[in-house]
């Protein structure tokens, strides 16, 4: 049974660039979850998808964006990004309200320099 | 206020003691709770959720809820090497996962 899936596993880019990170789920979950880890912080909430909508969306700027497909994988974009986006982004899945917990995968380490 | 809050230790235990780890929380309404696990340069995962007042056991480890003082803790017994990493403890509220920012365990051998 996989488990959640995340690409890529480095990644290294420029202020002002752009940047798409992809994620696919857990089998049986539907529900995908975005966060940002600073190093010695707790993950920070940035969005959440379900079916294929923005459910829910924390306190980062509409340089954020996401977008779920219809077979529940995600991708997150960051536009335009800043020193201070440089931050391990995990994505977690779980079957439809997070009741239960959430399964995360290994994470995106993003560097901009 | 920050919506969970954690110490952030380091919390140094001998091997074979009980480690303790505490959390609070600001939203009252908030009806499931969590522990996470993650280990230097890995991701969360998930060792316990409580959803209502009292203990909860899972092996060496137990989670204690309190609604009423918006309190969080997790018990390890038999506290292990292995155990050293940091604890995040989680609150879910409307359909978003809050985390602390995290308690680092540190077990000696």
């Amino acid at each position: 049974d996989a488990g959640v899936t995340q690409s890529p596993t480095h990644l290294i880019k420029t202020r002002g660039q752009q940047v798409t990170l992809r994620c696919s789920p857990k089998s049986g979950h539907d529900t995908v979850s975005w966060y940002q880890q600073a190093l010695g912080q707790g993950p920070q909430f940035i969005f959440q998808y379900y079916e294929e909508e923005e459910r829910q969306r924390g306190n980062f700027p509409d340089r954020f964006s996401g977008h779920q497909f219809p077979n529940y994988s995600s991708e997150l974009n960051v536009n335009a990004l800043l020193l201070g986006d440089s931050a391990l982004y995990l994505c977690a899945s779980s079957p439809r309200t997070g009741d239960y917990g959430y399964t995360f995968g290994s994470g995106t380490r993003l560097t901009v320099v | 206020q920050k919506e969970v809050e954690q110490n952030s230790g380091p919390l140094s235990v001998p091997e074979g003691a009980i480690a303790s780890l505490n959390c609070t929380y600001s939203d009252r309404v908030s009806q499931s709770f969590f522990w996470y696990r993650q280990y230097s340069g890995k991701s969360p995962e998930l060792i316990m959720s409580i959803y209502s007042n009292g203990d909860k056991e899972d092996g060496r480890f137990t989670a204690q809820l309190n609604k009423a003082s918006q309190y969080v803790s997790l018990l390890i017994r038999d506290s292990q090497p292995s155990d050293s990493a940091t604890y995040l403890c989680a609150v879910l509220g409307g359909f978003k996962t809050i985390f602390g920012a995290g308690t680092r365990l540190f077990v000696k051998a």
